[in-house]
C-alpha cells in the first residue's frame, strides 16, 4: 500500500540558506501535518493543512512557511536557516478533518536536516 | 531494522472500563519511549514519555505506561476511560531513529 514520501531524505545546508522539504500524502487524504523533532526532543507540531488552506498552526518560527498543493502535496520553506532547525521533520496524512470523522493519522519516514 | 508495533488497530470499550494499548519495539539499544494522542481533527499531543529512572510513567489525563525494558514493551493503561478519551493512539520509540507506530484507535462508547 502506498504510504507517505517525504524528500528528500536527508538534506544538509548552512546558515542563513534555504530549504524546501516536501510530503506526497497517501492518495486521496486531503490534510497534511507537519513536525520538528529536534535532538534528544519528541516531536513538536508545525502546522496543518486541509484542502489547501491552513487548519491549525504550532509552533512554526516566522522564518518557515508552508502550503498545501492542488495535488494536496505540502512544501515547507524554511528560509535564513539556524543551526537550531537541524532537526528530523516528519509529515504525516490523513482524510477528513471534521471533527466527527475519524482521521487516522500516517507518518512519512521524515526529512533530516542538518544545518551547519 | 528498528520498528514499532501496537497490538491491536481498534479497540472498542464502554465507559468506565479499563483500557490497555500493547506497544513493542524492535531495537536492543537504549531507547526513548513515547505515548501520543491524535483526537478527531487536531494534531498529535504527548501522553507521556520515558526516558529513564523508575519503569512507571504517569502522564496527563489519568493515563500511565510501564515500560519492560525485558519484552521491549511499553503500554499504555488507563484504569476508568472515558467517551473523550475517543482517539488514535501512537507508540513511539527514539532509538536508532525516530519511529512511530502504526496506531491504534479507541472508541470509547457512552
Amino acid at each position: 500500500a502506498a504510504g507517505v514520501i517525504q524528500s528528500p531524505r536527508h538534506l544538509i545546508k548552512e546558515k542563513r540558506e534555504t530549504a524546501t522539504l516536501k510530503c506526497y500524502p497517501i492518495p486521496r487524504h486531503d490534510t497534511v501535518y507537519w513536525y520538528q523533532q529536534g535532538p534528544g526532543q519528541d516531536p513538536q507540531f508545525l502546522i496543518s493543512f486541509y484542502e489547501k488552506m491552513q487548519s491549525d498552526k504550532g509552533s512554526i518560527p516566522d522564518r518557515f512557511s508552508a502550503q498545501q498543493f492542488s495535488d494536496y502535496h505540502s512544501e515547507l520553506n524554511m528560509s535564513s536557516l539556524e543551526l537550531g532547525d537541524s532537526a528530523l521533520y516528519f509529515c504525516a496524512s490523513s482524510l477528513g478533518l471534521a471533527a466527527s470523522s475519524y482521521n487516522e493519522q500516517f507518518f512519512g519516514p521524515g526529512t533530516r536536516l542538518t544545518v551547519l | 531494522a528498528q520498528s514499532v508495533s501496537q497490538h491491536n488497530h481498534h479497540v472498542i470499550l464502554s465507559e468506565a472500563a479499563s483500557l490497555e494499548l500493547g506497544c513493542n519495539y524492535s531495537y536492543g539499544g537504549t531507547v526513548n519511549l513515547f505515548w501520543y494522542v491524535q483526537y478527531p481533527g487536531q494534531h498529535l499531543q504527548l501522553l507521556l514519555k520515558y526516558f529513564s529512572g523508575d519503569p512507571l510513567v504517569k502522564g496527563i489525563k489519568g493515563f500511565e505506561a510501564e515500560f519492560i525494558k525485558s519484552k521491549f514493551s511499553f503500554n499504555l493503561r488507563k484504569p476508568s476511560v472515558q467517551w473523550s478519551d475517543t482517539a488514535e493512539y501512537f507508540c513511539a520509540v527514539n532509538g536508532q531513529n525516530f519511529v512511530f507506530g502504526p496506531g491504534t484507535r479507541l472508541s470509547v462508547l457512552p
